[in-house]
């Protein structure tokens, strides 16, 4: 069965500060495909990241940066130098390559980023 | 740049009655899907939607939910006969057929039953 688990429910940090918010998967396919979406306090569903499983590189884009490790089932996300506009919850998500492609969500992250 | 849009941004109805939900997914995508997000909760799968019918749909679409595109443009979801479980932020996602899972969403109807 596939499961998405965030353990973090909720981080604070100063902002300049890097967090990472981990996220860890389970699947039973060979091809499937992680994402990141980050819902800010006005409550849409913002699009970060795909992945596909197999592509193992790292990706940074500005300040944002994805670590994927299929060996510990882990697509953790890194935040550098965070702001009080990266305040948000994110969600990582999950779908597999079987005929369908709906997204099972983790319980996301809230973060919360002071001045 | 285009994006999903989703009307009413908040539904009030009274337990019983029948809402339908509308969503404009973005105009070139041909994938179409429902999740709610009960508050405080993650986001959960609803159905998802392909060349004008059901592709797949969770145990959380039973029989009081339905989808239609009963246009070109519009999307819609409709709950019959409405209960107080089914107060949810209701999103509207779309993709291309050849952005595969890239899935975009539109701001979300908030869903409130009395």
């Amino acid at each position: 069965a596939q499961k998405v688990t965030q353990a973090q429910t909720e981080i604070s940090v100063v902002e300049k500060e890097d967090v990472t918010l981990d996220c860890v998967y389970e699947t039973r396919d060979t091809t499937y495909y992680l994402f990141w979406y980050k819902q800010p306090p006005s409550g849409e569903l913002v699009f970060l990241i795909r992945r596909n499983s197999f592509d193992e590189q790292n990706e940074i884009s500005g300040r944002y940066s994805w670590n994927f490790q299929k060996s510990t089932s882990s697509f953790n996300f890194t935040i550098t130098a965070s702001q009080v506009v990266d305040s948000a919850v994110y969600f990582c998500a999950l779908s597999e390559d079987d005929n369908t492609d709906k997204l099972i969500f983790g319980t996301g992250t809230r973060l919360q980023v002071f001045p | 740049e285009p994006e999903v849009t989703q009307t009413p941004s908040h539904q009030v109805t009274q337990m019983g009655q029948e809402v339908i939900l509308r969503c404009v997914p973005i105009s070139n995508h041909l994938y179409f899907y429902w999740y709610r997000q009960i508050l405080g909760q993650k986001v959960e799968f609803l159905v998802s939607f392909y060349n004008n019918e059901i592709s797949e749909k969770s145990e959380i679409f039973d029989d009081q939910f339905s989808v239609e595109r009963p246009d070109g443009s519009n999307f819609t979801l409709k709950i019959r006969s409405t209960k107080l479980e089914d107060s949810a932020m209701y999103f509207c996602a779309s993709r291309s057929g050849t952005s595969y899972y890239e899935q975009y969403f539109g701001p979300g109807t908030r869903l409130t039953v009395t």
